[in-house]
């Protein structure tokens, strides 16, 4: 069973400074990962999808890296802004059992980004 | 290019009834699926529809069902509704399924007194 792990639940740096946040899975038989914004009550933004052939993916500030074969990821927010603020959920799509679609999400990581 | 909305937005029900929940997905998707976010938990898989049919499950009673419809929207119907159901309803969308993006609603919140 694929358990996905998220460390640290919460974070609090201050503003401008450089972050990593952290993912592990168990099952490395997976399609893709992808990292999601949640804002307090809403739902999910999709940030990054990483291909499992993939080692990593960028978008502005964002930068996502995946090691398939120890079952890690990591998202690196750069020079970060009070609007950054949120959790971030990390998500796995099985590569097995074809047409058993779930996504395994994280707990998340709960950011806050001080003025 | 309109993205995944959700109806309604909160919602308040009594114990032992039952509720609807709605999903219009991205124009052009055909997959949808449904997950159960409780508070400070990560999203928990309900069930998924490609092209009308459910095409995976997760560990939920069948008191949890759903529909898609030919233009790919979707129900969730709760039954017999209990307290533990209370949670955020989140539905997402994609084309086919395997190594594709998933795009989520904004959820409806649901209580149950």
């Amino acid at each position: 069973k694929q358990e996905v792990t998220q460390i640290p639940a919460a974070l609090s740096v201050p503003e401008g400074e450089n972050l990593v946040l952290n993912c592990s899975f168990t099952d490395s038989a997976i399609y893709n990962l992808q990292w999601f914004r949640q804002d307090p009550g809403k739902g999910l933004t999709s940030l990054l999808l990483i291909q499992s052939s993939q080692r990593e993916q960028t978008s502005g500030r964002l930068n996502a890296s995946l090691d398939k074969s120890s079952g890690r990821s990591t998202l690196y927010i750069a020079a970060s802004q009070p609007g950054d603020s949120a959790t971030y959920l990390c998500a796995v799509r099985p590569g097995t059992n074809f047409g058993n679609e779930k996504l395994t999400f994280g707990t998340g990581t709960r950011l806050t980004i001080i003025p | 290019e309109t993205g995944v909305t959700q109806s309604p937005t909160h919602l308040i029900k009594t114990r032992g009834q039952q509720v609807t929940l709605r999903c219009s997905s991205q124009s052009g998707h055909n997959t949808v699926s449904w997950y159960q976010q409780a508070l400070g938990q990560g999203p928990q898989f309900i069930f998924q529809y490609y092209r009308e049919e459910e095409n995976g499950r997760g560990n939920f009673p069948p008191r949890f069902s759903g529909l898609q419809f030919p233009n790919y929207s979707s129900e969730l119907n709760v039954n017999a509704l209990e307290l533990d159901d209370s949670a955020l309803y989140l539905c997402a969308s994609s084309v086919g399924f395997g190594n594709t993006e998933a795009f989520f609603g904004q959820g409806t919140r649901l209580t149950v007194v």
